[in-house]
């Protein structure tokens, strides 16, 4: 069946520190992905995604690449700031059936 | 705001009872999805309509069931509840059932006692 997996964490950086959370997914055919953010006390907000093969998405600094040969969806950013302390959730969606299959998430926390 | 409206914010209740979470989808939006987020289990798929129709079918429990209503708004049946239904329950909706982004709303969390 279709999974995703990502680190669970939690990360902890420093302000303005380079961030990488990984994803790799598990999927027949060509699945969408998606990075979902989780601020505390807040319901899941979408962050970016992709819709095939070499697109980036990329939104408010955080950028991710769908890799087919790798079946890698990897976010990252180039500076993070306390601001970003939240959860993050890899998920692809297939056209038919169970259409979002999320990862663990991966909590952060930006120390300033 | 993602548009996606969900009552109420916050629940108590005791085992055994019965509860209606209620969300109402973005405007436009066909597909309500409802999930359960555990801190053991994670963001859990339990079920999704589509237009009036159950159209997935996820890791809900018998004891659980949903419905959409002809004006788009749905609803998650939780009876016979027990300590670890403790959850947040989240609501998302979207344009079309096809691997379409999904918009969440804010979430009922939901206390067993």
């Amino acid at each position: 069946g279709n999974s995703v997996t990502q680190m669970e964490g939690p990360v902890t950086l420093s302000e303005e520190a380079f961030l990488t959370i990984n994803c790799t997914y598990t999927a027949t055919g060509y699945p969408s992905l998606f990075w979902y953010v989780q601020y505390p006390g807040e319901g899941l907000q979408l962050l970016l995604k992709a819709t095939k093969a070499d697109d980036k998405g990329s939104n408010k600094g955080f950028e991710a690449t769908y890799r087919k040969e790798t079946t890698s969806f990897h976010l990252e950013k180039g500076s993070v700031q306390v601001s970003d302390s939240a959860v993050y959730f890899c998920a692809l969606s297939k056209e038919v059936g169970q259409n979002f299959v999320f990862g663990p998430g991966t909590r952060l926390s930006v120390l300033p | 705001d993602s548009g996606v409206t969900q009552t109420p914010k916050h629940l108590i209740t005791a085992t055994g009872q019965r509860v209606t979470l209620r969300c109402s989808p973005r405007s436009g939006d066909l597909s309500v999805y409802w999930y359960q987020q555990s801190l053991d289990q994670g963001l859990q798929f339990l079920i999704q309509y589509y237009n009036g129709e159950e159209r997935a079918k996820g890791n809900i429990l018998e004891r659980f069931s949903a419905q959409q209503f002809p004006d788009l708004h749905s609803e998650l049946n939780l009876s016979s509840l027990e300590l670890g239904d403790s959850a947040l329950y989240f609501c998302a909706s979207s344009p079309r059932t096809r691997g379409e982004t999904q918009y969440f709303g804010p979430g009922t969390r939901l206390l067993v006692l």
